[in-house]
């Protein structure tokens, strides 16, 4: 079966970093989404991994291992609105979005 | 560039009764998609369309779910009869349809309560 797994919740302090994972077990790759979801609303996409490596965007950066089935969100300089929910997405080899849980991040001052 | 829409915002029935959504995708989108979000999880595809044809309904409860989208443009989602398990928000969602990097563009969503 296709599998994606990241933790349920975090708690980072505002302007700290914090590394969200997420873990894939998928029938084939097209590429890896991550989406934020502030309570309430719709998702609204962050980054997408096809190839290893990093990709950063300002604050957000994030990173993909294929042979590992593995990537991270890394979010840096934190502030009070990055409070939301972080959902993993992977395209399978029929170009259909797989999702996960999502994890939701919460921002202490 | 206008967004997604969907309509209504909130819903409120009885188990039972009949509900439809309506969504009007970004313009030029080929590709339409339905989700059914329950609180705290990821979205759970029910169904997505590539211009009006389906490419994939395979978690579309058929019994009582129904989706149309003709001349490939808006598309509505029906559940009849509702069941108190239905109760989720309903995000519609539009893409460019082209594989590999394909953005996803989602609608405001619609709540749904069963009662």
């Amino acid at each position: 079966g296709q599998n994606i797994d990241q933790p349920t919740e975090m708690t980072a302090t505002e302007g700290a970093i914090v590394q969200i994972n997420c873990t894939y077990q998928t029938s084939g790759f097209n590429g890896l989404f991550w989406y934020q979801q502030h309570a309430g609303e719709a998702p609204t996409f962050l980054s997408y991994n096809v190839l290893d490596g990093l990709e950063e965007k300002g604050r957000f950066s994030s990173f993909l291992s294929r042979s590992k089935g593995y990537s991270y969100l890394l979010l840096k300089e934190l502030q009070m609105k990055d409070s939301a929910s972080y959902l993993c997405a992977v395209m399978d080899s029929n170009y259909q979005l797989i999702w996960g849980a999502g994890t939701k991040l919460i921002i202490k001052p | 560039e206008a967004g997604v829409a969907q309509s209504p915002r909130y819903k409120i029935i009885e188990k039972r009764q009949s509900v439809a959504f309506w969504c009007n995708p970004i313009s030029g989108h080929a590709t339409l998609y339905w989700y059914q979000q329950i609180l705290g999880q990821g979205p759970k595809l029910l169904i997505q369309f590539q211009n009006n044809g389906v490419v994939d309904d395979s978690q579309l409860p058929k019994d009582r779910f129904s989706a149309e989208r003709l001349k490939g443009v808006d598309s509505t989602l029906k559940i009849q009869p509702a069941k108190l398990e239905d109760s989720a928000v309903y995000l519609c969602a539009s893409s460019l349809g082209r594989g590999g990097f394909d953005e996803q563009f989602f609608g405001p969503g619609t709540r749904l309560t069963v009662l």
